[in-house]
């Protein structure tokens, strides 16, 4: 069984752009979360989807967003960015209960000039 | 959220079991303790999870002790692949936005440094 992936892998933009990044879950599972990574803060929580609904969010500003597709499949999109919000980006996928086990990606890294 | 409690910094020598000890001494009793481990720049992978029953499965063992305040992630044969830094979480079940929802706190993590 295929796991999670993540598209693209490596990313470079400069302030003020905006940035999509993809996550395709294991095949079955239909809730996928967002984490962020970075050296200062470690692994924090960005947000959670289920059938295509935010069921969960983290502390972050507007300008990060998600969405979920039909086929399970997710977006984050990050407005404006900052040199801050360079990152690794992890997407895990579960089938969807609350004590089901989440499996990551090999996550996003991205690079703000 | 139940927070966790773990050594910076760990050695093992090849071969040898690993044994990361945890600290969750403010764990609910609906709530599961996991592990989790991430080689330099990858996605953390998932090892083991327990709520109250010790549980081993082809990765490691998980020992959580009878009052649920502490557990123990053994690899038992340990491998130059197996450094890593090794999170222990407890996920945590709470009133979100649409209701009932669970996430994972990650800490600092143990680093294991697996050498000859």
């Amino acid at each position: 069984k295929a796991g999670v992936t993540q598209t693209p892998r490596y990313l470079i933009k400069t302030r003020g752009q905006q940035v999509t990044l993809s996550c395709s879950p294991i095949s079955g599972h239909r809730s996928v979360s967002w984490y962020q990574q970075t050296p200062g803060q470690g692994l924090q929580f960005l947000f959670e989807y289920f059938s295509e609904t935010q069921r969960n969010k983290g502390n972050f500003p507007g300008r990060f967003s998600g969405r979920q597709f039909s086929n399970s499949r997710s977006e984050m999109n990050v407005s404006t960015l900052e040199l801050g919000d360079s990152a690794l980006y992890l997407c895990a996928s579960s089938k969807g209960a609350f004590s089901d086990t989440q499996y990551f990606g090999p996550g996003t890294r991205l690079t703000v000039l | 959220d139940a927070k966790t409690t773990q050594p910076t910094s760990m050695d093992c020598a090849e071969g040898r079991a690993a044994n990361l000890p945890c600290n969750h001494s403010t764990i609910s009793g609906n709530e599961y303790v996991y592990w989790y481990r991430q080689i330099h720049s990858q996605g953390p992978q998932y090892i083991i999870h327990g709520l109250k029953n010790n549980e081993t499965n082809e990765m490691a063992s998980l020992i959580i002790t009878e009052d649920r305040k502490s557990s123990t992630l053994i690899l038992p044969h340990a491998t130059l692949r197996d450094t890593a830094v090794y999170y222990c979480i407890v996920r945590v079940l709470y009133r979100g936005d649409t209701g009932t929802a669970s996430k994972l706190t990650f800490g600092t993590g143990t680093r294991l440094q697996v050498t000859l």
